[in-house]
C-alpha cells in the first residue's frame, strides 16, 4: 500500500524478552519518527531519523531502547529486557522535508504495534 | 509535564451541538497540527496552521492559531456521530527539528 506500514500489529511477550518492531515508511519520505502512546496519554516522542541518521534520540526512555534505519527506508525499534511499563502502542510516522521545514511537514502515521508485556 | 495542555480531556454531546477544544502552552510553536485518531488506527492529520492569528476551515471544523503562536482551538459546528474520535493537537518548535509535541488528546463522543 501507499501508507506507513508497521509490523507486527500486536505483540505479546514475557517480561525480560527482547522485541523488535518494524516500520516501513511512505516511499520518498526522508524523515521518520517513533512515538509511544500509553492509555490516556498523548503521543510521547521517542526518536527522529533524517535519512539513516538520528539527529534527535532524546525521547528514548532508557538504554534498553534502540532504533536504526537502513537504506533511508525501513526502521526497526528494539526494546531489550522488556518491562511491564513498556506496554503501549508504538507508532511510526514519516514525512517529507529536510532542514528547518521538516517540523512543519504533515506526519503520516502507521496504525501502530500494540505491545503487551506479561 | 506536558508542553501542550489540551482541554477538555473528555467531551460527550448530542448530535447538533457545537463544541470547542483548546490547546494551550507557555511556549511558542512554529506550527500547530491537529490530528484525529480512531481506535486501533494511527492519527490522521486534519490541518496545519503556521501563522499567528490564522484561521482555517474544514467543512464544519474551524481551527485557529493564537496571535502569539502559543495556543490553538478547534471548533466543531453541529456535531455529528461521525465526528466521534480522539482529537490531538501537536506543536512543532523550530529549535527541535522534526519532532512534534503532542497534547494528551480530547476524546469526543457524539450521540445520535
Amino acid at each position: 500500500g501507499a501508507g506507513v506500514s508497521q509490523s507486527p500489529s500486536n505483540k505479546v511477550t514475557e517480561k525480560g524478552k527482547d522485541v523488535e518492531l518494524r516500520c516501513d515508511p511512505i516511499s520518498g519520505h526522508t524523515a521518520l519518527y517513533w512515538y509511544r502512546q500509553s492509555l490516556g496519554q498523548g503521543l510521547e516522542f521517542l526518536i527522529y531519523f533524517q535519512g539513516n541518521s538520528a539527529p534527535d534520540k532524546s525521547g528514548l526512555p532508557s538504554d534498553r531502547f534502540s532504533a536504526e534505519r537502513t537504506g533511508g527506508s525501513v526502521s526497526t525499534l528494539t526494546i531489550q529486557r522488556t518491562q511491564q511499563e513498556d506496554s503501549a502502542v508504538y507508532l511510526c510516522a514519516s514525512s517529507l522535508g529536510t532542514g528547518r521545514q521538516t517540523s512543519n511537514q504533515p506526519q503520516h502515521f502507521g496504525d501502530g504495534t500494540r505491545l503487551s508485556i506479561l | 509535564t506536558q508542553l501542550l495542555e489540551q482541554s477538555p480531556q473528555f467531551l460527550s454531546i448530542q448530535e447538533g451541538e457545537n463544541l470547542t477544544v483548546y490547546c494551550n502552552s507557555s511556549s511558542v510553536f512554529s506550527s500547530l497540527q491537529w490530528y484525529r485518531q480512531e481506535p486501533g488506527e494511527g492519527p490522521v492529520l486534519l490541518v496545519t496552521v503556521v501563522t499567528g492569528g490564522e484561521v482555517k476551515k474544514l467543512k464544519r471544523l474551524t481551527f485557529q492559531f493564537g496571535d502569539a503562536r502559543k495556543d490553538s482551538s478547534l471548533h466543531i459546528t453541529a456535531a455529528q456521530p461521525g465526528d466521534t474520535g480522539l482529537y490531538l493537537c501537536a506543536g512543532a518548535r523550530g529549535s527541535t527539528l522534526g519532532r512534534l509535541y503532542f497534547g494528551r488528546g480530547t476524546q469526543l463522543t457524539v450521540w445520535p
